[in-house]
């Protein structure tokens, strides 16, 4: 079984400051892992993933996360939060090859960016 | 990206009654779709797993006869809230994964707001 710790459950920054949500998994197998982004009353989107290859991967607005295996991390950062940032961030996780398997999710980080 | 449907966004409804949610993939096909639950300012919690001609899958401590769900297609899932009570007002989300698709990635809908008075 699969499990993930966000151990910040709230992260308050000021506008265009560097902010790091910080995301720890714990699995037996190797596993895809995913950030999602989701916004009051919103479902979920997909923020960006890692799945193999290069272990850094960037989203189109400049959120970026670091796959580091040794430490079963998978920490979201971005060098400068705009005040559209705010919003509910989730790290999940899911076995490769996971067919039917669903993801399992961090109980999430709420990033609030202050002017 | 695949988009995913619900509906309705939110719903109202008096205790006693039922309601159903309808989750679509608009522009692929789902073979599974999971249904999870949002409590204010909490995770996503997996309820079912539903897959296509077959009956779905519930986590342990959900009511199957309470929430039932329908994966009647490859386009639709329902999630039918039977009996509704106060307590089963939440965020209702459900995801799904296209055919074929080995990343794991979940494509997930708007979400529906249940409301039981």
């Amino acid at each position: 079984a699969q499990s993930v710790t966000q151990l910040d459950s709230q992260v308050p920054v000021f506008e265009e400051a560097p902010v790091e949500l910080r995301c720890n998994y714990s699995s037996s197998v190797s596993v895809y892992l995913f950030w999602y982004v989701q916004y009051p009353n919103q479902g979920l989107q997909l923020l960006l993933k890692y799945l193999s290859g290069s272990t850094l991967v960037e989203s189109i607005n400049g959120f970026e996360a670091e796959f580091n295996k040794s430490q079963t991390s998978f920490h979201l950062r971005k060098p400068s939060v705009h005040i559209s940032d705010t919003a509910e961030y989730f790290c999940a996780v899911t076995p490769r090859n996971s067919g039917n398997t669903p993801l399992v999710f961090g109980k999430g980080t709420r990033l609030s960016v202050i002017a | 990206g695949a988009v995913v449907s619900q509906h309705p966004s939110r719903v109202i409804c008096k205790s006693g009654t039922s309601v159903k949610i309808e989750c679509r993939s608009l522009d692929f096909q789902a073979t599974t779709m999971f249904w999870y639950r949002q409590f204010p300012k909490q995770s996503l919690m997996l309820m079912a797993t539903s897959n296509e001609g077959s009956k779905a899958t519930y986590e342990q401590g959900v009511e199957k006869d309470k929430f039932l769900i329908n994966h009647a297609s490859l386009t639709l899932s329902t999630l039918t809230v039977t009996s509704a009570h106060p307590e089963d007002s939440s965020f209702y989300i459900c995801s799904a994964r296209g055919q074929g698709g080995n990343t794991g990635e979940l494509f997930f809908g708007e979400g529906s707001r249940l409301t039981v008075l």
